[in-house]
């Protein structure tokens, strides 16, 4: 079945420093996916997604680019802030037809010391 | 205005009680769900609902019933409360059902903890 694999975390960066979170998939077909941001005590918001081979989704900074060639779909940000601290979980649309849901990641902690 | 939102934010019970949660959303939407984060964080889909009509219903034990009195509300109903149902349960909804490409909007979730 369909899967996503993201890097175990916890990442812990100072301000400034440069982000990654990696996050591969499996999956038949060609799904769209997504990343989502928790922060803490909250609930779930959409960070960014692609829907085709070669997009790039990008918001606030963060950015991925969908590449069918290595199934990889990593986060990215170039400065990371202390604001940015939450748990990101990358995922793809598991279609089936008429039903379509989301295939999570684990999820990556980042901690993002001033 | 809340897009999605979720009754109660915090659900304590004894084990082998039955308990309610509510989910409504303001996004006109024909599509809602129920996900389910256990204490390590993993999400893993549990029910969804298309125009008030269950479309998705992932292996998970019957004592679960969503309800949805009509497309902006789906209820999660949950006999006979078990210790291992302690987790934070996420409604969400999106435009279309079997629409690859569509966002899925979440609520602020319900922290369950079952003593």
């Amino acid at each position: 079945g369909n899967s996503v694999t993201q890097m175990e975390g916890p990442v812990t960066l100072s301000e400034e420093a440069f982000l990654t979170i990696n996050c591969t998939y499996t999956a038949t077909g060609y799904p769209s996916l997504f990343w989502y941001v928790q922060y803490p005590g909250e609930g779930l918001q959409l960070l960014l997604k692609a829907t085709k081979a070669d997009d790039k989704g990008s918001n606030k900074g963060f950015e991925a680019t969908y590449r069918k060639e290595t199934t990889s779909f990593h986060l990215e940000k170039g400065s990371v802030q202390v604001s940015d601290s939450a748990v990101y979980f990358c995922a793809l649309s598991d279609y089936g037809g008429a039903t379509n849901k989301l295939i999570f990641g684990t999820g990556t902690l980042l901690a993002v010391q001033p | 205005d809340t897009a999605v939102s979720q009754t109660p934010k915090y659900l304590v019970t004894q084990m082998g009680n039955d308990k309610s949660i509510k989910c409504e959303q303001n996004l006109g939407h024909d599509t809602m769900y129920w996900y389910k984060q256990d204490s390590k964080k993993f999400l893993k889909i549990m029910f969804s609902y298309n125009n008030k009509e269950l479309i998705i219903n992932e292996t998970v034990p019957n004592r679960f019933s969503p309800k949805s009195p009509d497309k902006a509300h789906l209820n999660l109903h949950i006999n006979s409360l078990e210790l291992g149902d302690s987790a934070v349960y996420f409604c969400a909804s999106s435009r279309l059902a079997g629409g690859p490409t569509d966002t899925q909007y979440f609520g602020p979730g319900t922290r369950l903890t079952v003593l």
